[in-house]
Protein backbone atom coordinates (compact mmCIF):
# COMPACT_ATOMS: atom_id res chain seq x y z
CA UNK A 1 0.00 0.00 0.00
CA UNK A 2 1.12 3.54 -0.42
CA UNK A 3 -0.24 5.40 1.81
CA UNK A 4 -0.54 8.81 1.99
CA UNK A 5 1.07 10.29 -1.20
CA UNK A 6 1.20 13.98 -1.07
CA UNK A 7 2.31 15.90 -4.31
CA UNK A 8 3.84 17.75 -5.20
CA UNK A 9 6.73 17.88 -2.91
CA UNK A 10 7.68 20.89 -3.12
CA UNK A 11 6.13 24.35 -4.90
CA UNK A 12 6.80 27.93 -5.59
CA UNK A 13 4.30 30.01 -6.05
CA UNK A 14 3.80 34.23 -6.70
CA UNK A 15 1.62 36.20 -5.04
CA UNK A 16 -1.81 35.49 -6.14
CA UNK A 17 -1.58 32.50 -8.12
CA UNK A 18 -4.02 29.31 -7.19
CA UNK A 19 -3.07 25.77 -6.70
CA UNK A 20 -4.65 22.51 -5.41
CA UNK A 21 -2.33 20.53 -3.25
CA UNK A 22 -3.25 16.66 -3.77
CA UNK A 23 -3.59 14.27 -1.11
CA UNK A 24 -4.81 10.68 -1.87
CA UNK A 25 -4.76 7.57 0.79
CA UNK A 26 -5.01 3.67 -0.43
CA UNK A 27 -6.37 2.69 3.01
CA UNK A 28 -9.76 2.84 2.84
CA UNK A 29 -10.15 5.79 5.83
CA UNK A 30 -12.61 7.99 6.16
CA UNK A 31 -10.99 10.40 8.49
CA UNK A 32 -8.89 13.12 6.59
CA UNK A 33 -7.25 16.33 7.72
CA UNK A 34 -4.72 19.05 6.38
CA UNK A 35 -2.15 20.64 8.68
CA UNK A 36 0.29 23.28 8.16
CA UNK A 37 3.79 23.59 10.44
CA UNK A 38 5.46 26.44 10.71
CA UNK A 39 8.90 26.87 12.80
CA UNK A 40 8.26 27.16 16.35
CA UNK A 41 4.47 26.82 15.87
CA UNK A 42 4.04 22.54 15.66
CA UNK A 43 1.33 21.58 13.36
CA UNK A 44 -2.15 23.60 12.93
CA UNK A 45 -5.51 22.36 11.38
CA UNK A 46 -6.78 23.86 8.34
CA UNK A 47 -9.67 21.63 7.49
CA UNK A 48 -10.64 18.21 8.05
CA UNK A 49 -13.57 15.86 6.61
CA UNK A 50 -15.21 12.69 8.76
CA UNK A 51 -16.30 11.01 5.48
CA UNK A 52 -17.19 11.88 1.65
CA UNK A 53 -19.12 14.82 1.65
CA UNK A 54 -18.27 16.11 4.57
CA UNK A 55 -16.01 18.83 5.68
CA UNK A 56 -15.48 21.43 8.69
CA UNK A 57 -12.73 23.78 9.82
CA UNK A 58 -10.24 23.89 11.46
CA UNK A 59 -7.87 26.44 13.52
CA UNK A 60 -6.47 28.32 10.37
CA UNK A 61 -9.09 27.56 7.46
CA UNK A 62 -8.72 31.38 5.91
CA UNK A 63 -7.25 31.13 2.50
CA UNK A 64 -7.77 27.54 2.17
CA UNK A 65 -11.24 25.10 0.66
CA UNK A 66 -11.28 21.82 1.02
CA UNK A 67 -14.12 18.89 -1.23
CA UNK A 68 -14.23 15.73 -0.34
CA UNK A 69 -15.68 13.70 -2.88
CA UNK A 70 -14.23 10.38 -3.10
CA UNK A 71 -13.00 8.21 0.04
CA UNK A 72 -9.49 8.34 -1.50
CA UNK A 73 -9.38 12.19 -2.06
CA UNK A 74 -8.63 15.29 -0.31
CA UNK A 75 -7.20 18.31 -2.04
CA UNK A 76 -6.56 21.52 -0.56
CA UNK A 77 -6.89 24.68 -2.83
CA UNK A 78 -5.60 27.49 -2.06
CA UNK A 79 -7.24 30.21 -3.77
CA UNK A 80 -5.42 33.27 -4.18
CA UNK A 81 -1.49 32.20 -2.53
CA UNK A 82 0.07 34.73 0.38
CA UNK A 83 3.75 34.77 1.37
CA UNK A 84 1.68 34.57 4.48
CA UNK A 85 0.93 30.54 3.38
CA UNK A 86 4.68 29.59 2.89
CA UNK A 87 4.59 26.47 4.75
CA UNK A 88 4.88 22.97 4.56
CA UNK A 89 1.83 21.27 4.62
CA UNK A 90 0.79 17.98 5.50
CA UNK A 91 -2.44 15.22 4.66
CA UNK A 92 -2.82 12.87 7.30
CA UNK A 93 -6.03 10.05 7.55
CA UNK A 94 -7.06 7.60 10.07
CA UNK A 95 -9.62 4.68 9.55
CA UNK A 96 -11.65 6.24 12.04
CA UNK A 97 -11.59 9.41 14.63
CA UNK A 98 -8.56 9.87 15.81
CA UNK A 99 -8.72 8.68 19.06
CA UNK A 100 -9.32 4.88 18.26
CA UNK A 101 -6.84 4.62 15.47
CA UNK A 102 -3.51 5.80 14.51
CA UNK A 103 -3.32 8.83 12.15
CA UNK A 104 -1.01 8.44 9.24
CA UNK A 105 0.44 11.45 7.83
CA UNK A 106 2.42 12.26 4.23
CA UNK A 107 5.25 13.63 3.74
CA UNK A 108 4.51 17.23 3.17
CA UNK A 109 4.44 19.49 0.88
CA UNK A 110 7.04 22.37 1.45
CA UNK A 111 5.05 25.46 -0.42
CA UNK A 112 7.38 29.45 -0.94
CA UNK A 113 4.73 32.07 -1.87
CA UNK A 114 6.79 34.49 -3.31
CA UNK B 1 -9.72 26.42 23.93
CA UNK B 2 -7.53 23.45 24.10
CA UNK B 3 -3.87 24.50 24.24
CA UNK B 4 -0.51 22.32 24.47
CA UNK B 5 2.63 23.48 25.86
CA UNK B 6 5.77 21.54 25.01
CA UNK B 7 8.19 23.56 27.25
CA UNK B 8 11.47 22.53 26.02
CA UNK B 9 12.00 23.40 22.51
CA UNK B 10 15.32 21.31 22.42
CA UNK B 11 16.62 18.22 24.19
CA UNK B 12 20.13 16.28 24.25
CA UNK B 13 20.88 12.99 25.55
CA UNK B 14 23.84 10.66 25.50
CA UNK B 15 23.18 7.05 23.77
CA UNK B 16 22.00 4.15 25.84
CA UNK B 17 21.13 7.08 28.46
CA UNK B 18 17.34 7.87 29.25
CA UNK B 19 15.76 11.47 28.49
CA UNK B 20 12.01 12.80 29.66
CA UNK B 21 10.39 15.48 27.42
CA UNK B 22 7.54 17.32 28.80
CA UNK B 23 4.15 18.26 27.71
CA UNK B 24 1.60 19.92 29.50
CA UNK B 25 -2.70 20.79 28.23
CA UNK B 26 -5.42 22.48 29.58
CA UNK B 27 -9.04 21.27 28.70
CA UNK B 28 -11.93 21.17 30.26
CA UNK B 29 -13.13 17.91 29.36
CA UNK B 30 -12.90 14.81 31.64
CA UNK B 31 -12.35 12.38 28.34
CA UNK B 32 -9.76 12.68 26.15
CA UNK B 33 -6.82 11.30 24.13
CA UNK B 34 -3.14 11.94 24.20
CA UNK B 35 -0.27 11.69 21.54
CA UNK B 36 3.15 11.57 20.98
CA UNK B 37 4.16 11.61 17.93
CA UNK B 38 8.27 11.69 15.83
CA UNK B 39 9.23 13.72 13.29
CA UNK B 40 12.99 12.79 12.00
CA UNK B 41 14.16 15.07 9.05
CA UNK B 42 12.39 12.61 6.58
CA UNK B 43 9.43 14.81 7.99
CA UNK B 44 7.36 11.93 8.18
CA UNK B 45 5.42 12.27 11.20
CA UNK B 46 5.45 8.75 12.99
CA UNK B 47 2.89 7.65 15.69
CA UNK B 48 5.14 6.52 19.12
CA UNK B 49 2.54 6.45 22.27
CA UNK B 50 -1.07 7.31 22.67
CA UNK B 51 -2.79 7.51 26.03
CA UNK B 52 -6.18 7.50 26.84
CA UNK B 53 -7.55 9.54 29.53
CA UNK B 54 -9.44 7.37 31.42
CA UNK B 55 -6.80 4.69 31.89
CA UNK B 56 -4.72 5.17 34.82
CA UNK B 57 -2.09 3.31 33.70
CA UNK B 58 0.44 4.58 32.14
CA UNK B 59 1.01 3.51 28.22
CA UNK B 60 4.21 1.82 27.19
CA UNK B 61 5.71 0.78 23.92
CA UNK B 62 9.12 -1.04 23.69
CA UNK B 63 11.71 1.61 25.26
CA UNK B 64 8.62 4.79 24.99
CA UNK B 65 7.14 4.96 28.31
CA UNK B 66 4.76 8.15 29.46
CA UNK B 67 4.05 9.34 33.05
CA UNK B 68 0.66 10.61 32.72
CA UNK B 69 -0.74 12.99 35.58
CA UNK B 70 -4.56 13.96 34.94
CA UNK B 71 -5.06 16.25 38.19
CA UNK B 72 -2.04 18.14 36.68
CA UNK B 73 -2.69 18.10 33.10
CA UNK B 74 0.96 16.74 32.34
CA UNK B 75 1.99 13.83 29.58
CA UNK B 76 5.72 13.34 29.50
CA UNK B 77 7.81 11.15 27.45
CA UNK B 78 10.28 8.72 28.64
CA UNK B 79 13.05 7.53 25.92
CA UNK B 80 15.06 4.97 27.90
CA UNK B 81 17.95 3.40 26.20
CA UNK B 82 18.66 6.18 23.71
CA UNK B 83 19.98 5.15 20.40
CA UNK B 84 20.74 7.51 17.33
CA UNK B 85 17.97 7.07 15.08
CA UNK B 86 15.42 8.30 18.32
CA UNK B 87 17.03 12.32 17.16
CA UNK B 88 14.03 13.87 15.69
CA UNK B 89 11.58 16.49 16.84
CA UNK B 90 8.67 14.82 19.36
CA UNK B 91 5.31 16.50 19.25
CA UNK B 92 2.89 16.06 21.88
CA UNK B 93 -1.22 16.19 20.73
CA UNK B 94 -4.35 16.19 22.72
CA UNK B 95 -7.29 14.85 20.74
CA UNK B 96 -9.73 17.59 21.12
CA UNK B 97 -13.42 17.64 20.79
CA UNK B 98 -13.74 14.02 22.09
CA UNK B 99 -16.75 14.91 23.72
CA UNK B 100 -18.55 17.20 21.25
CA UNK B 101 -17.88 14.54 18.66
CA UNK B 102 -15.63 16.73 16.17
CA UNK B 103 -12.45 15.57 17.70
CA UNK B 104 -9.23 17.46 16.31
CA UNK B 105 -5.41 16.91 17.14
CA UNK B 106 -4.45 20.13 18.64
CA UNK B 107 0.07 20.13 18.84
CA UNK B 108 2.33 21.34 20.93
CA UNK B 109 5.23 23.56 19.34
CA UNK B 110 7.46 20.25 19.61
CA UNK B 111 10.81 19.43 21.67
CA UNK B 112 14.13 18.48 19.47
CA UNK B 113 16.06 15.46 19.98
CA UNK B 114 19.51 15.29 19.97
CA UNK B 115 20.89 11.98 20.70
CA UNK B 116 25.01 12.40 20.88
CA UNK B 117 26.99 9.17 20.43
Amino acid sequence: NAGVTQTPKFQVLKTGQSMTLQCAQDMNHEYMSWYRQDPGMGLRLIHYSVGAGITDQGEVPNGYNVSRSTTEDFPLRLLSAAPSQTSVYFCASSYDRPMNTEAFFGQGTRLTVV
Amino acid sequence: AQTVTQSQPEMSVQEAETVTLSCTYDTSESDYYLFWYKQPPSRQMILVIRQEAYKQQNATENRFSVNFQKAAKSFSLKISDSQLGDAAMYFCAYLAGFEGGSEKLVFGKGTKLTVNP
